[in-house]
């Protein structure tokens, strides 16, 4: 089955950029989406494919994908930008729908 | 504005069966696919199944296949997860989500329901 390898953790002071990668096999030929948690609210879309940004979204949060890794930025972190990060994406045949296990972004 | 409503969560005996609603707002129903997504306790998401918007077209997970059936009724403006011989491991936040139905085709969430809970336990 597909998977999409994300880091557990990432930790910024705030002011400082955040980098969270999603590594996938079929990211050079099929886009990322990335959603973020907060604690026990639903998931909010944030990037979607690859780089483009849903109204009402903070410029400060963008994205990229090179190769097999996909990129969520966020420049500028800010304290209300702790939470849980899912990237999300599909494999090569379109029939599996995957999320990455999530990353804990923490700024303090 | 989008506003997505789950309800029918609760704890079951494994082996046993509940039915999932969830009532959409504030868009065209009929325009948009749907899918319902799970969150196990303290896990990652896992999305479950979509349903076109007509409903000629349905996906499942192979984790769901054969237990799990989605449904949607357009003129009640309503999506449905009948779930039948229920598992422990099944024991999550189940969230319906709406899918754009982007021009490339990708099946992805654009906005989500506040979920509803579902306990699998003797």
């Amino acid at each position: 089955s597909y998977e999409l390898t994300q880091p557990p953790s990432v930790s910024v002071s705030p002011g400082q950029t955040a980098r969270i990668t999603c590594s996938g096999d079929a990211l050079p030929k099929k886009y990322a989406y990335w959603y973020q948690q907060k604690s026990g609210q639903a998931p909010v879309l944030v990037i979607y494919e690859d780089t483009k940004r849903p109204s009402g979204i903070p410029e400060r949060f963008s994205g990229s994908s090179s190769g097999t890794m996909a990129t969520l930025t966020i420049s500028g972190a800010q304290v209300e930008d702790e939470s849980d990060y899912y990237c999300y994406s599909i494999d090569s045949s379109g029939n599996h729908k995957v999320f990455g296990g999530g990353t804990k972004l923490t700024v303090l | 504005q989008v506003q997505l409503v789950e309800s029918g969560g609760g704890l079951v005996k494994p082996g046993g069966s509940l039915r999932l609603s969830c009532a959409a707002s504030g868009f065209t129903f009929s325009d948009y696919y749907m899918s319902w997504v799970r969150q196990a306790p303290g896990e990652g998401l896992e999305w479950l199944s979509y349903i076109s918007s007509s409903s000629s077209t349905i996906n499942y997970a192979d984790s769901v296949k054969g237990r799990f059936t989605i449904s949607r009724d357009n003129a009640k403006n309503s999506l449905y997860l009948q779930m039948n011989s229920l598992r422990v491991e099944d024991t999550a936040v189940y969230y319906c989500a709406r899918d754009p139905n982007p021009p490339t085709g990708t099946r992805y969430f654009d906005y989500w329901g506040q979920g509803t809970l579902v306990t699998v336990s003797s």
